[in-house]
């Protein structure tokens, strides 16, 4: 069975810090690993998309890397602001003729003042 | 255009009430995604359109729901007879075609939140 585990489940930081969040799947025939970003009461927004040959992907202060040999993938968040406050989704993409994706249960992150 | 709309945004009905939901995607977009979203949770898959086709539906939508996308644009994703279950955010994405059956980015809406009292 395809899965997505996301770690920790919440984080609460400082404004101005970097923090780290991780992604595990075991999701087969991988094609690509996918982080979202969502605002409570929102719907999601796309962080980064990576591929199978992508180790590293970087949008602004957002940094997403990605082991398809261990079948991990972190989010590095350099400099955290108060609107980095969201819950970050993790979103692996199975293709075996046509294409299922698998979310994690996400990371609820607070940046606090 | 602004992006992936839906509406309405808030919905509180009496269980065993029907409600309707619409999408409207991207316009030059010619898949579109259902999913629920329970507080804590990640998004679940409903059923995905290609065009007006309903190609994919999850053990998740009951027969109490029923989603159409009749002319390939719009869609709708209706429950008959709500539940106290089935309060959740519906989320409605879309994405243009990337080659293959595989997934393009997905956009998604802003979700429509529905509250079964």
């Amino acid at each position: 069975k395809n899965q997505v585990e996301q770690s920790p489940q919440s984080l609460i930081i400082l404004e101005g810090k970097n923090c780290t969040l991780q992604c595990n799947y075991t999701v087969s025939p991988f094609s690509n690993l996918r982080w979202y970003k969502q605002d409570t009461g929102r719907g999601p927004v796309s962080l980064t998309i990576m591929t199978f040959s992508e180790n590293t992907k970087s949008n602004g202060r957002y940094t997403a890397t990605l082991d398809a040999d261990t079948k991990q993938s972190s989010l590095h968040i350099t400099a955290s602001q108060l609107s980095d406050s969201a819950s970050y989704i993790c979103v692996v993409s199975a293709y075996s003729g046509y294409s299922t994706l698998t979310f994690g249960k996400g990371t609820m992150l607070l940046v606090s003042p | 255009d602004t992006g992936v709309s839906q509406n309405p945004r808030h919905k509180i009905t009496k269980r065993g009430q029907n409600v309707t939901f619409r999408c409207d995607p991207i316009s030059e977009h010619n898949r579109l995604y259902w999913y629920r979203q329970t507080l804590g949770q990640g998004p679940e898959f409903l059923t995905y359109f290609q065009n007006e086709a309903q190609l994919e539906k999850s053990r998740l939508l009951s027969d109490r729901f029923s989603a159409e996308r009749p002319k390939g644009s719009f869609s709708t994703l209706e429950i008959q007879r709500t539940e106290q279950g089935d309060s959740a955010m519906y989320l409605c994405a879309s994405s243009r075609s990337s080659g293959g059956s595989n997934t393009g980015e997905l956009f998604f809406g802003e979700g429509s939140r529905l509250t079964v009292l």
